[in-house]
C-alpha cells in the first residue's frame, strides 16, 4: 500500500525566514509526486509535479526537489500570504490516477 | 483560468436520504475524480472516471456510492442512505490524462443529520 508521511506537521516562519518542508513516501514504483497548496475551506491547488529521483521545479518562492524516497518543498523567504498546509501526494505506477496523500504540512508565516 | 466547479457548497442531510453532489470539471478533461476530507484528516481517494465507466475506486467506495456523467459537462457522485460517517468535504477533481495533474473544486461540506 502507497504511504505518504509529511513532516513538520506545523510549521511557524518569521516573514523571510526561509525553510523546507520534508515528504517521505513509499510506492509500488513512482508515476509521479505532486505538491498542493491548501487554503482552509477551499480544495488543493496544484503547485508542482514530479517524475524522477534528481529533478527539481521553481515557482516563485518555492521549490520542489525530488530523491528516490522523499521530496522536498524549499520556501525561501516566505511572505505571509504563504500561510497555508501543503499536501504531497504520489501515483505509483500500477494504479490508474489514484492519488494517495499525506496529511499535510501547515504553515503560518508570520509578519 | 479553467477552473473546476462544485455545487452546492454546503449540503445538510438527514441520515438515510439520498444526496448527489454536482460538479463542472475543466471542459477538456478527459480523467474525473471524487474525494473526500473528513474534518482534520487527509485527503482520500474515493473514484476515478474515464470514458463512461469507472476506472479505478477506493474501499471507501462501496455499493452506497455511485457516479455517473449524465451529460457532456457535469460529473455527479450519489450516495444512496447516508450515514453520520459520512460527514466530510467532498472534492472533484479533472485531469487531462495520465501523468498530468488532477485540479480540484473547492469542495461540497456534506452535513449527516
Amino acid at each position: 500500500e502507497d504511504q505518504v508521511t509529511q513532516s513538520p506537521e506545523a510549521l511557524r516562519l518569521q516573514e523571510g525566514e526561509s525553510s523546507s518542508l520534508n515528504c517521505s513516501y513509499t510506492v509500488s514504483g513512482l508515476r509521479g509526486l505532486f505538491w498542493y497548496r491548501q487554503d482552509p475551506g477551499k480544495g488543493p491547488e496544484f503547485l508542482f509535479t514530479l517524475y524522477s529521483a534528481g529533478e527539481e521545479k521553481e515557482k516563485e518562492r518555492l521549490k520542489a526537489t525530488l530523491t528516490k524516497k522523499e521530496s522536498f518543498l524549499h520556501i525561501t523567504a516566505p511572505k505571509p500570504e504563504d500561510s497555508a498546509t501543503y499536501l504531497c501526494a504520489v501515483v505509483n505506477s500500477g494504479g490508474y490516477q489514484k492519488v494517495t496523500f499525506g496529511t499535510g504540512t501547515k504553515l503560518q508565516v508570520i509578519p | 483560468e479553467p477552473e473546476v466547479t462544485q455545487t452546492p457548497s454546503h449540503q445538510v442531510t438527514q441520515m438515510g436520504q439520498e444526496v448527489i453532489l454536482r460538479c463542472v470539471p475543466i471542459s477538456n478533461h478527459l480523467y474525473f475524480y471524487w474525494y473526500r476530507q473528513i474534518l482534520g484528516q487527509k485527503v482520500e481517494f474515493l473514484v476515478s472516471f474515464y470514458n463512461n465507466e469507472i476506472s479505478e475506486k477506493s474501499e471507501i467506495f462501496d455499493d452506497q456510492f455511485s457516479v455517473e456523467r449524465p451529460d457532456g459537462s457535469n460529473f455527479t457522485l450519489k450516495i444512496r442512505s447516508t450515514k453520520l460517517e459520512d460527514s466530510a468535504m467532498y472534492f472533484c477533481a479533472s485531469g487531462g490524462g495520465n501523468n498530468q495533474p488532477q485540479h480540484f473544486g473547492d469542495g461540497t461540506r456534506l452535513s449527516i443529520l
